[in-house]
């Protein structure tokens, strides 16, 4: 079993809809979560930290379960520019091993 | 802020030849990760680095694989010799705490 397990995509949607991605992750003293966003052939970019409490930036809203080790990305109201790879990220305990999971792809069409 | 930054971009090389792929973190960055991305396996982790000292090189993936970290502001992958299989883009990131920075990336095609 992978470490960290995301939906396998692609997701194809059309502009103005809500989507989400899950992701679970096997090591319960993983400490810290987030999800990155990756455009065609250029590198990760930090997307936004998941708290236990649940954050939400815009029209993103990201959630953590750790009963269940579970963290999901709800988008709303989807733009074309939303096109990309969505990467879960896992930091297990002592603070320096990053583990990616392996991405979801999402298209957003006109 | 320059952000992370890698040299080359692009490599090509002929198989059997020494590849070396350079990178300088964001400046204060503690951390520094060296990643392989394909897209039959995704992101791997090759090698980290805390404070200039290798953490974890569990994934490199063969001794032809070496990574060094002589200083805070810069490091070396090298590939020798080099083989087909070894294209892919190869990623330096830095943090200083928990969530890495990415540089652009050198893409290797080893014919």
């Amino acid at each position: 079993r992978k470490e960290v397990e995301q939906d396998p995509g692609p997701f194809n949607v059309p502009e103005g809809a809500t989507v989400a991605f899950n992701c679970t992750y096997s090591n319960s003293a993983s400490q810290s979560f987030f999800w990155y966003r990756q455009d065609c052939r250029k590198e990760p970019k930090l997307l936004m930290s998941v708290y236990s409490s649940g954050n939400e930036d815009g029209r993103f809203t990201a959630q953590l379960n750790r009963a269940s080790q579970y963290i999901s990305l709800l988008i709303r109201d989807s733009k074309l520019s939303d096109s990309a790879t969505y990467l879960c990220v896992v930091l297990n305990t002592g603070g320096f091993k990053t583990i990616f999971g392996a991405g979801t792809r999402l298209f957003v069409k006109a | 802020d320059a952000g992370v930054i890698q040299s080359p971009r692009h490599e090509v090389t002929e198989m059997g030849q020494e590849v070396t792929l350079r990178c300088k973190p964001i400046s204060g960055h503690n951390s520094l990760f060296w990643y392989r991305q394909t897209m039959m396996r995704g992101l791997e982790l090759l090698i980290y680095f805390n404070n200039n000292v290798p953490i974890d090189d569990s994934g490199m993936p063969e001794d032809r694989f070496s990574a060094k970290m002589p200083n805070a502001s810069f490091s070396t992958l090298k590939i020798q010799p080099s083989e087909p299989r070894d294209s892919a883009v190869y990623f330096c990131a830095s943090s200083l705490v928990s969530f890495q920075y990415f540089g652009p990336g050198t893409r290797l095609t080893v014919t």
